[in-house]
C-alpha cells in the first residue's frame, strides 16, 4: 500500500515557541492530505483538509492562524503549530488519499509536548 | 451527516478464542467502511475495506469484517485471537463522492494470553 511519513516522530518544546511537522507521501502523489490531533484515549479528530495549491480547510473550531498549513507540493504537506502552548500538546497524524476509492494512508505520527 | 459508533470502549477475550469488535454507521447514499489498527504511539494502519461487492470482506492478518446493510453494520472478526492482536481499533465511513473519513470513538481490544 501506499506510503506515508511524518517527521518528527517526536518533539518536546518549549511555550511560545513554533514546531513544524511535515507529512510526505513517498510513493505517489497526494492532491489531498489531512492533519488529525488525537488526545489519549480519544478518537482522531480531523483539524483540516490540506490541497496542493490552495488554502486548506479548517474544520470547526481549528484556530487557522495557530495550526499554519502549507501544502507546496504533491508529496508534502507541513502543519506548523505556531506559539505553542502546553494545551497543543498531543498527538498530530496525518493522511493522505490514494487509490481508486480515495483511501486515506496513515503517517506514523508526531508526538509534541510542550513544556 | 455520516456518523460512526463503536458501542464497547473495550473488549477482552482469550487467546485463540474468536473476536469481535462492533460498529455501526450512519451516511447517505452507499457507505465506504474501513476498519483501522493503532498500536500505542503509532499511526492508523488499514485491516480492511467494504466498497461494493461481497458482504464479507477479507484483510490484513487473519481479519474480516461484514457489511450488513439493514443493520447498518461493520463488525470486525478474527476467528481465533492472538495476543499480538492488543491494540485500538477505529472503525470509519465515508460518504461516496466525499473525501472526509469520519471515525468512530475505537475500541481497545485486548487479547488475554
Amino acid at each position: 500500500g501506499a506510503v506515508v511519513s511524518q517527521h518528527p516522530s517526536w518533539v518536546i518544546c518549549k511555550s511560545g515557541t513554533s514546531v513544524k511537522i511535515e507529512c510526505r507521501s513517498l510513493d505517489f502523489q497526494a492532491t489531498t492530505m489531512f492533519w488529525y490531533r488525537q488526545f489519549p484515549k480519544q478518537s482522531l479528530m480531523l483539524m483540516a483538509t490540506s490541497n496542493e495549491g490552495s488554502k486548506a480547510t479548517y474544520e470547526q473550531g481549528v484556530e487557522k492562524d495557530k495550526f499554519l498549513i502549507n501544502h507546496a507540493s504533491l508529496t508534502l504537506s507541513t502543519l506548523t503549530v505556531t506559539s505553542a502552548h502546553p494545551e497543543d500538546s498531543s498527538f498530530y497524524i496525518c493522511s493522505a488519499n490514494s487509490g481508486t476509492y480515495n483511501e486515506q494512508f496513515f503517517g506514523p505520527g508526531t508526538r509534541l509536548t510542550v513544556l | 451527516a455520516q456518523s460512526v459508533a463503536q458501542p464497547e470502549d473495550q473488549v477482552n477475550v482469550a487467546e485463540g478464542n474468536p473476536l469481535t469488535v462492533k460498529c455501526t454507521y450512519s451516511v447517505s447514499g452507499n457507505p465506504y467502511l474501513f476498519w483501522y489498527v493503532q498500536y500505542p504511539n503509532r499511526g492508523l494502519q488499514f485491516l480492511l475495506k467494504y466498497i461494493t461487492g461481497d458482504n464479507l470482506v477479507k484483510g490484513s492478518y487473519g481479519f474480516e469484517a461484514e457489511f450488513n446493510k439493514s443493520q447498518t453494520s461493520f463488525h470486525l472478526k478474527k476467528p481465533s485471537a492472538l495476543v499480538s492482536d492488543s491494540a485500538l481499533y477505529f472503525c470509519a465511513v465515508r460518504a461516496p463522492y466525499g473525501q472526509n473519513f469520519v471515525f468512530g470513538p475505537g475500541t481497545r481490544l485486548s487479547v488475554l494470553p
